[in-house]
C-alpha cells in the first residue's frame, strides 16, 4: 500500500501568505517527519511528530497529525521566497524498524 | 552543526561497472541507512544498518548492492554492476538511535549517472 501521499502537487502562492500541506498515510506510525528539498538537493529535517503528540510548533512551521485519519498538515507561515521548495512528508511504520516511506511532494513556490 | 557527508557529489559510469559511493555520517549516531531518488520521484528506502549488520532491507536492494563500514567513520554503497535504472540520486542517512522514533538525518546526496 502507499504511504506517505501528500496534496496538493502544486502550491504556488505570495510572499506574506501562508502555506498548507496535507499528508495522508495507510498504516500505523511511530512518527511522521517533514523534509525540505531545494531544487536537486539533499533533504533538510524539518520537524518530527510522534504518534502520540497532535501539534508540534518550530519557528514559522506548526505540523498537526490525526491517527484516527491518518493524516498530517504542515502550515508554513508568513512564507518568504526562501521557502521555494518541494516538501516530502515520511513515516516510520510501526513494526516497520527503522524505515521512512516518502510521499511524492507538494512542490511550493512562493513568489515575491 | 554535525552533519552527514557523501562523496562523491556526482558520479559517471558505465553500465556493469562497479561505484562505490560513501558517507561519512554524524559521529554519535549509530543507525545508518540509504535511499534513492529516481529524478521526478519519490524517495526510495534501500537499507537500514545497525552495530556491523543490515537490519531491514527493502526489495529494491537485491545482490548487486552491499553495504559496510569499513571504519569508525564511513558507511558505503556498493553496486556491484550497474544497471542503467541505477541512475538517481543516492542519499545516506543517520539517526543517533532506532526503532522507528528518531529524527534521520540525510547527506546532500550522490548524483549517480549510468551510461
Amino acid at each position: 500500500s502507499q504511504q506517505g501521499e501528500e496534496d496538493p502537487q502544486a502550491l504556488s502562492i505570495q510572499e506574506g501568505e501562508n502555506a498548507t500541506m496535507n499528508c495522508s498515510y495507510k498504516t500505523s506510525i511511530n512518527n511522521l517527519q517533514w523534509y525540505r528539498q531545494n531544487s536537486g538537493r539533499g533533504l533538510v529535517h524539518l520537524i518530527l511528530i510522534r504518534s502520540n503528540e497532535r501539534e508540534k510548533h518550530s519557528g514559522r512551521l506548526r505540523v498537526t497529525l490525526d491517527t484516527s485519519k491518518k493524516s498530517s498538515s504542515l502550515l508554513i507561515t508568513a512564507s518568504r521566497a526562501a521557502d521555494t521548495a518541494s516538501y516530502f512528508c515520511a513515516t516510520a511504520p510501526f513494526g516497520g524498524y527503522n524505515k521512512l516511506i516518502f510521499g511524492a511532494g507538494t512542490r511550493l513556490a512562493v513568489h515575491p | 552543526e554535525p552533519e552527514v557527508t557523501q562523496t562523491p557529489s556526482h558520479q559517471v559510469t558505465q553500465m556493469g561497472q562497479e561505484v562505490i559511493l560513501r558517507c561519512v555520517p554524524i559521529s554519535n549516531h549509530l543507525y545508518f541507512y540509504w535511499y534513492r531518488q529516481i529524478l521526478g520521484q519519490k524517495v526510495e528506502f534501500l537499507v537500514s544498518f545497525y552495530n556491523n549488520e543490515i537490519s531491514e532491507k527493502s526489495e529494491i536492494f537485491d545482490d548487486q548492492f552491499s553495504v559496510e563500514r569499513p571504519d569508525g567513520s564511513n558507511f558505503t554503497l556498493k553496486i556491484r554492476s550497474t544497471k542503467l535504472e541505477d541512475s538517481a540520486m543516492y542519499f545516506c542517512a543517520s539517526s543517533e538511535l532506532g526503532g522507528g522514533g528518531e529524527t534521520q538525518y540525510f547527506g546532500p546526496g550522490t548524483r549517480l549517472l549510468v551510461l
